[in-house]
């Protein structure tokens, strides 16, 4: 079962502004990881942030999470075109390395 | 490092058939490996869990008898769609986890089948 939900559904910005993408989940977990696809095509691993974390950056991206709302959002700033894609939140548990992914957020980048 | 592939990327076949996806570790090895399903606009769901040398271990709802999966090495993890039917059309995703390592997977870039 999916226990991440991820808000907006839909997000559709201009070129050049920031996007955030928020993703909830219900259970503890080890870590939570950000993926993009594009159409049709497989997962791209963005950045992942340990359970002990509160803030992580990579380049334009920025991950946030906080354990006590069981919530995580991913910004990114000054959006590009090919920014354009479906972005996943996904959360590890358990000793048994189970992941569960969040329901996505469509993004679309207006040139 | 840390790639993942898939073969085929795309596969039509028709109903009744059977059809094997390969999912292959290329420079690490896995003990573990995971095997997901697509539908269109909706995210992943987790099919099965593969474990080198041992029996898969089915999420609820998959069918074990129709998704066979076989783990026979460290780096090649194979789902085979026994007697596919047009709903079985997805995309199936694997990822694999390097041995020793936890909480850490890395993705194929999917499979698509269609059965007419």
């Amino acid at each position: 079962s999916q226990q991440g939900e991820e808000d907006p559904q839909a997000l559709s910005i201009q070129e050049g502004e920031n996007a955030t993408m928020n993703c909830s989940y219900k259970t503890s977990i080890n870590n939570l990881q950000w993926y993009r696809q594009n159409s049709g095509r497989g997962l791209v691993h963005l950045i992942l942030i340990r359970s002990n974390e509160r803030e992580k950056h990579s380049g334009r991206l920025r991950v946030t999470l906080d354990t006590s709302k069981k919530s995580s959002s991913l910004l990114i700033t000054a959006s590009r075109a090919a920014d354009t894609a479906s972005y996943f939140c996904a959360t590890f548990s358990g000793g048994y390395q189970k992941v569960t992914f969040g329901t996505g957020t469509k993004l679309q980048v207006i040139p | 490092g840390a790639v993942v592939s898939q073969h085929p990327s795309r596969v039509i076949c028709k109903s009744g058939t059977s059809v094997k996806i390969e999912c292959r570790s290329l420079d690490f090895q896995a003990t573990t490996m995971f095997w997901y399903r697509q539908f269109p606009k909706q995210s992943l769901m987790l099919m099965a869990t593969s474990n080198e040398g041992s029996k898969a271990t089915y999420e609820q709802g998959v069918e074990k008898d129709k998704f066979l999966i076989n783990h026979a090495s460290l780096t090649l993890s194979t789902l085979t769609v026994t007697s596919a039917h047009p709903e079985d059309s997805s995309f199936y995703i694997c990822s694999a986890t390097p041995s020793g390592i936890l909480y850490e997977q890395y993705f194929g870039p999917g499979t698509r089948l269609t059965v007419t």
